[in-house]
């Protein structure tokens, strides 16, 4: 886990509310991966970025739901009128290039997110 | 100790004892896979990979066997140790996005 990170590592907000969850990738890494993990599950892919790009946006719901990856900075993951079903740890993870299959993502220690 | 099919989520073992955790994949076209160990609030470890052109690949105290006929993917452990209480998953890849199974939790008694 080492060299991704994440926070904060624990953010309550009432419904209703934004999440913002930060991440900062490992140097020199300008691929940005987000995964969710509810209660007693494995984790789900959301979204994979590049800096300044989107490039799958597949496992994010369409509705409240949105990420950015700016040139300068880290990612953010927002989570806009947090509803008690967003409750869950969200954890990012990075690369130097697009993986394709031929080497592990390393995720960092993850943001649990809860909504009172 | 072992663990048999997709949804038996958890393994008792004894320390010392070897312990194999499985997992079943869905994805014919996946030819990427991964363990993971995962502590309490922490994020997922990476363990081992294999790629599909392999059956086995070894590492420290650990093992990955894969079998792609059946689409099975197994991890042994050897010696056992308390560090190694955890909840174990694994993944699968075809590309960029990884598929989690479900997780197995491994309890390791003294």
């Amino acid at each position: 886990n080492a060299g991704v990170m994440q926070n904060p590592r624990h953010l309550v907000r009432r419904r209703g509310q934004e999440a913002r969850l930060r991440c900062s990738p490992m140097k020199g890494h300008s691929h940005v991966y987000w995964y969710r993990q509810l209660p007693e599950e494995g984790l789900k892919f959301m979204v994979y970025l590049q800096k300044e790009n989107i490039i799958d946006e597949s496992g994010m719901p369409k509705e409240r739901f949105s990420a950015e990856f700016p040139k300068e900075g880290p990612s953010i993951l927002r989570i806009q009128q947090v509803v008690r079903g967003d409750s869950a740890a969200y954890f990012c993870a990075s690369s130097p290039e697009r993986t394709g299959g031929k080497s592990p993502l390393h995720f960092g220690n993850g943001t649990r997110l809860t909504v009172t | 100790g072992e663990s048999v099919g997709l949804h038996l989520p958890t393994l008792s073992v004894q320390e010392g004892d070897n312990s194999i955790i499985n997992c079943a994949y869905s994805n014919s076209a996946s030819d990427y896979f991964i363990w993971y160990k995962q502590e309490s609030g922490k994020g997922p470890q990476f363990i081992i990979d294999i790629r599909s052109n392999m059956d086995k690949r070894q590492g420290q105290r650990v093992t990955v066997l894969l079998n792609k006929t059946v689409k099975h993917l197994s991890l042994q452990i050897a010696a056992t140790q308390p560090g190694d209480s955890a909840v174990y998953f694994c993944a699968e890849s075809s590309d960029y996005k990884l598929s989690f199974g479900a997780g197995t939790t491994v309890t390791v008694r003294a």
